[in-house]
């Protein structure tokens, strides 16, 4: 089955303790992207990549690291999570970047930083 | 700067026809997509729209005027099951997605 695969589904954990949050797709999607989701913003693009070894910052990339290693996984780090980073993370890929080029989403991963 | 507006609530009755409207201001237009997303999931991709014109799917429809800077989400026939986050987004001129806020649709029985 094709999926977008995050984990863990909810974590909360305490300030200043890194902390990874995986995804993975099995789609041999080049383009894949991490998004954060707070009430009455939307959806707030983290940092994206648009294929193997090659990411750049969304708008609003403080805070976070990623890497691109392999083409399936898209790991999100956190290397001293604050509170003002609690909220509903969603990892997608695509095909590639570019028209008619639907995102696939994985599930969430809801973080609670205490 | 770039935006997406969407109103941010909308309440329909089951079984009518309700429409979601989005205006945008982007810096260049590569397509604009809806996405659905009932509450603690995952958004869904319902629909694209590159030309001007209305693009039909069973129940949906998604309309686009880029002189306007305007489409719209037409929903027929609402069910329960519709009850949702309805996302706007525009693919800009580097290709990166602007997201709206969304808005939620409330189906009343």
């Amino acid at each position: 089955e094709a999926q977008v695969t995050q984990n863990p589904r909810y974590l909360i954990t305490v300030t200043g303790k890194k902390l990874t949050v995986t995804c993975s797709q099995n789609m041999n999607h080049e383009y894949m992207s991490w998004y954060r989701q707070d009430p009455g913003l939307g959806l707030r693009q983290i940092y994206y990549s648009m294929n193997v070894e090659v990411t750049d910052k969304g708008d609003v990339p403080e805070g976070y690291k990623v890497s691109r290693k392999e083409k399936r996984n898209f790991p999100l780090i956190l290397e001293s999570p604050s509170p003002n980073q609690t909220s509903l993370y969603f990892c997608a890929s695509s095909l590639r970047t570019g028209i008619y080029q639907p995102q696939h989403f994985g599930d969430g991963t809801r973080l609670s930083i205490l | 700067g770039q935006n997406i507006d969407q109103p941010t609530e909308m309440t329909a009755t089951e079984g009518a026809i309700v429409q979601i409207n989005c205006t945008y201001q982007t810096s260049g237009f590569n397509g604009l997509f809806w996405y659905q997303q009932h509450a603690g999931e995952a958004p869904t991709f319902l629909s694209y729209n590159v030309l001007d014109g209305l693009e039909e799917k069973g129940r949906f429809s998604s309309f686009l005027s880029r002189s306007k800077g305007y489409s719209y989400l037409l929903l027929k026939e609402l069910q329960m099951k519709d009850s949702a986050s309805y996302l706007c987004a525009v693919m800009d001129s580097n290709y990166q997605l602007i997201w709206g806020a969304g808005t939620k649709l409330i189906i009343k029985p």
